[in-house]
């Protein structure tokens, strides 16, 4: 069982330069969820997804989109990077909502140059 | 304003001693979470909470839903514990404190 899984761990990236994020769950959760953690700040929901075949924004949702590929799959894209994006990002995934003990990846650690 | 504040934001203790982190919150919510994030940056989630007290080994966390507070307890504290610990709380939506920075010093 690996749980939550991220790739890639480490990017670096130039501004105006897109990518994607990618997570996978392998413990048949139906939500998931990208967070974003800055410095001196709380982590921040970016946006999530309570079940297969739908999402919803966050508290920061602006230069970003997500797509649930599959139950597993949940990715965060970036279409043109800004530096405000340098963060580090975590996806998490929980039975049934936020109201459930959530699992989180090991985080991908992004600089936007 | 923060929706969820923790105190103290940092915390150095002697190994053995019994630790308390406070979390106050301001907006209603269904459950309470505390998180622990490792110096290598991962993140595990200790307990879900909506009311009452919940305890796993040395770790008791409490909840006052009336007063809106909660408390992480660590007794008998080890080097092992060091960790950023991190109150959050969920409803409709999900906020998170800024941690509670702990070093147990041997």
């Amino acid at each position: 069982n690996a749980g939550v899984t991220q790739t890639p761990k480490f990017q670096v990236l130039k501004t105006g330069q897109s990518m994607t994020l990618q997570c996978a769950q392998d413990m048949n959760h139906n939500s998931m969820y990208w967070y974003r953690q800055d410095p001196g700040m709380g982590l921040r929901l970016i946006y999530y997804s309570a079940s297969e075949g739908t999402t919803d924004k966050g508290e920061v949702p602006n230069g970003y989109n997500v797509s649930r590929l599959n139950k597993r799959e949940f990715s965060l894209r970036l279409e043109s990077a800004a530096p405000s994006q340098t963060s580090v990002y975590f996806c998490a995934s929980s039975t049934g909502g936020l109201l459930f003990l959530q699992f989180f990846g090991p985080g991908t650690r992004l600089t936007v140059l | 304003k923060n929706e969820v504040e923790q105190s103290p934001q940092n915390l150095t203790a002697q190994e053995g001693e019994f630790i308390t982190i406070n979390c106050s919150y301001s907006v209603g919510i269904s459950a309470l979470h505390w998180l622990q994030q490792h110096p290598g940056g991962g993140i595990v989630s200790l307990f879900m909470l909506s009311s009452g007290k919940k305890k796993h080994g040395r770790l008791i966390a409490t909840i006052n839903i009336q007063e809106k507070h909660s408390s992480l307890h660590i007794t008998a504290s080890h080097p092992r514990d060091s960790a950023v610990y991190i109150c959050a709380v969920s409803g409709i939506k999900a906020y998170f404190g800024t941690g509670t920075s702990l070093t147990v010093i041997p």
